[in-house]
């Protein structure tokens, strides 16, 4: 089974100022892990992965998750945020081994993080 | 332009009443999935399909039913057996066998019973 936690429902940061947002995960195989984004009354909209290789990865719109193994982590972050930022942010995990069996694709969502991004 | 369209993007529905939602993409995505989101519960897959003719309930797929008839097309019908339909709906695809792509997701539909 595999399962996302976001630990956080809330964020707030001031604009200008760096931003995090904390996603952990648990797969039984290798993870291959995303980050959404959602705006008011719209669908997803794919910011990055990880699959394989570099630990930092980088996105859309200036963002950056770091995966960390040891930790079960990919958090979001983006080094100085942006008041358009603001919006629900969902991580998302697959496990590796999905490729070859039926349910090749089936994701599990965190319950997402409102980020708000003050003036 | 590819892409998946959902409509429509808002749904009345009267309790007792069966409403079909519609999800076509022209992505020749073979996967497509329907999601429900809740305030505060993220997503929760409702059904899904790797492939014409074949389908998979997912986590909460008692009161829904779908079809899968064309590659382009996943409909999702709302029964009067769903009690708590009232939710903000999404559908998805993906290309099967290449699951380290991102998913693609329609704009939503919302539906409320009244």
């Amino acid at each position: 089974a595999q399962s996302v936690a976001q630990p956080e429902d809330q964020v707030n940061v001031a604009e200008g100022n760096p931003l995090t947002v904390k996603c952990t995960y648990s797969v039984s195989g290798n993870p291959y892990l995303f980050w959404y984004v959602q705006y008011p009354n719209r669908g997803l909209q794919f910011l990055l992965k990880y699959i394989t290789g570099d630990n930092l990865v980088k996105g859309s719109y200036g963002f950056e998750a770091e995966f960390n193994k040891s930790q079960t982590s990919f958090h979001l972050k983006k080094p100085s945020a942006l008041v358009s930022d603001s919006a629900l942010y969902f991580c998302a995990v697959r496990d590796y081994r999905e490729t070859y069996n039926t349910n090749a694709g089936k994701s599990t969502f965190g319950d997402g993080t409102t980020l708000t991004v003050k003036p | 332009d590819g892409g998946i369209t959902q409509s429509p993007k808002y749904l009345f529905r009267k309790e007792g009443q069966n409403v079909t939602l519609s999800c076509e993409q022209n992505l020749n995505h073979d996967a497509m999935y329907w999601y429900r989101q809740d305030p505060g519960q993220g997503l929760r897959l409702i059904y899904y399909s790797q492939i014409v003719n074949d389908f998979q309930k997912g986590d909460i797929a008692e009161g829904y039913s779908v079809s899968r008839e064309k590659k382009e097309s996943f409909p999702l019908t709302v029964t009067s057996a769903q009690k708590n339909p009232t939710a903000f709906y999404l559908c998805a695809s993906l290309r099967t066998g290449w699951s380290h792509t991102e998913a693609f997701f329609g704009q939503g539909t919302r539906l409320t019973v009244v």
